[in-house]
């Protein structure tokens, strides 16, 4: 069985620009979450996306925003980006929500210069 | 809210010899999970164990294993005949039961010496 998979791997940006990331669970799972990795802040979560809905987001500002498609597969989309964002972001699927164990994908490492 | 706290930034131990990282929560929640994460340095994050706070019975994966002390809100992992493939970011990471959120310890690099 295929694990997550996170498109694209590496995103170079400039200030200002948006970027979509997007994130295919493994097959059958229906909830995704979003994680930021960096080195100051460490690993903090964005939001969760059950059957098209958000779930549960993180303390992030408006400009990171989300969705789910009916396939399950997630996209997230920062706007008006900032240096600061540049960072790994992560995706974890898991079968349904509360108590099954997330898969994690390899991450997009995305840099805003 | 919840906090995790991970004292030991880095770690080093020779190869074959038994390592401890430490990991201390704090909730005010009764049911919830307790997970080890290792990431190595390609970055695919990995779950090692997992614990559900209402064992007693602290969890078992062949070479590691954790020492929860619930009262105490510890949750450290021992590795045992430690390997090179064991070098990696190891996280320590909670959950609330019936949330999809994990809330991560800033990590220890652990490198295991040839």
């Amino acid at each position: 069985k295929a694990g997550v998979t996170q498109t694209p791997r590496y995103l170079i940006k400039t200030r200002g620009q948006q970027v979509t990331l997007s994130c295919s669970p493994i097959s059958g799972h229906r909830s995704v979450s979003w994680y930021q990795q960096t080195p100051g802040q460490g690993l903090q979560f964005l939001f969760e996306y059950f059957s098209e809905t958000q779930r549960n987001k993180g303390n992030f500002p408006g400009r990171f925003s989300g969705r789910q498609f009916s396939n399950s597969r997630s996209e997230m989309n920062v706007s008006t980006l900032e240096l600061g964002d540049s960072a790994l972001y992560l995706c974890a699927s898991s079968r349904d929500r509360g108590n099954n164990e997330q898969f994690f994908g390899p991450g997009t490492r995305l840099t805003v210069l | 809210a919840q906090t995790v706290t991970q004292s030991q930034p880095e770690m080093s131990v020779q190869e074959a010899e038994t390592v401890t990282l430490s990991c201390t929560y704090d909730t005010s929640e009764n049911n919830y999970y307790l997970f080890w994460y290792k990431q190595p340095p390609s970055r695919q994050m990995i779950l090692v164990i997992r614990q559900e706070a209402y064992k007693q019975q602290n969890a078992t994966e062949n070479r590691f294993s954790v020492n929860f002390q619930k009262a105490a809100k510890s949750f450290s992992l021992k590795i045992s005949d430690s390997q090179l493939g064991d070098t990696a970011m190891y996280f320590c990471a909670f959950r609330i039961v019936g949330n999809e959120k994990l809330t991560f310890g800033t990590g220890t690099r652990l490198t295991i010496i040839p």
